[in-house]
């Protein structure tokens, strides 16, 4: 049962213009999320969390919206640069316990 | 936020055989998973390593193939054990602290 979905595999989207990736859930028990950006060869890196406390939370071009009543999340990158192409994972989980993934959208940012 | 130092970057190894993969951090933590990304999948838990205690394994993962050691807590260990094709990933160790989680950099492993 996949509890963290990321139902786009892959996204394309030109230099300088908003970058979006969603991330859906099943699980009302969440109550924290983070985004990860991954390289090909190289382990995730950590880009941006929110607690399910807030609704929003910015971090230069980052900034992730969750929306509980949704069950949804998404991440915004503006201005998107070539350097944020890239495999990009949700993860959610619950009174430190283990995350739960996605299965991860391939951003590719056109110069 | 907590650096973790994962060895080794990559290896090619015989079926068969064994493997052991190290993560040292630089920070006491208390929390350390061990993670497995196959090819075009996303991460999986393994399982977590407390110091001081058993790995709590997830279904599917068990301690004859997957051994974990954690003597301390700034290092953990990971065997895959007697390995073959199918045990090709990537397989990452995190850790949980104060600020969040951190990942090491991860092992790309190939089985041949």
């Amino acid at each position: 049962d996949q509890q963290v979905k990321q139902n786009s595999p892959s996204l394309s989207v030109q230099e300088g213009r908003i970058s979006i990736l969603n991330c859906d859930y099943t699980n009302s028990m969440f109550d924290y999320f983070l985004w990860y950006k991954k390289y090909p060869a190289e382990g995730p890196t950590f880009l941006i969390s929110i607690s399910s406390i807030k609704d929003k939370n910015e971090d230069g071009r980052f900034t992730v919206f969750l929306n509980k009543s949704a069950k949804h999340l998404s991440l915004h990158i503006v201005p998107s640069q070539p350097g944020d192409s890239a495999v990009y994972f949700c993860a959610a989980n619950y009174n430190f316990n283990k995350f739960y993934f996605g299965s991860g959208t391939k951003l590719n940012v056109k110069p | 936020s907590a650096v973790i130092s994962q060895k080794p970057s990559r290896d090619i190894c015989q079926r068969g055989t064994s493997l052991t993969i190290q993560c040292q951090v630089d920070s006491q933590v208390t929390m350390m998973f061990w993670y497995r990304q196959q090819p075009g999948q996303s991460l999986t838990l393994i399982a977590t390593a407390n110091q001081g205690s058993e790995a709590t394994y997830e279904s599917g993962f068990v301690i004859d193939k997957f051994p974990i050691s954690r003597p301390n807590l700034t290092f953990s260990t990971l065997t895959v054990s007697n390995m073959s094709p199918e045990d090709s990933s990537i397989y990452l160790c995190s850790v949980a602290g104060a600020d969040g989680y951190t990942f090491g950099s991860g092992t790309r492993l190939t089985v041949v």
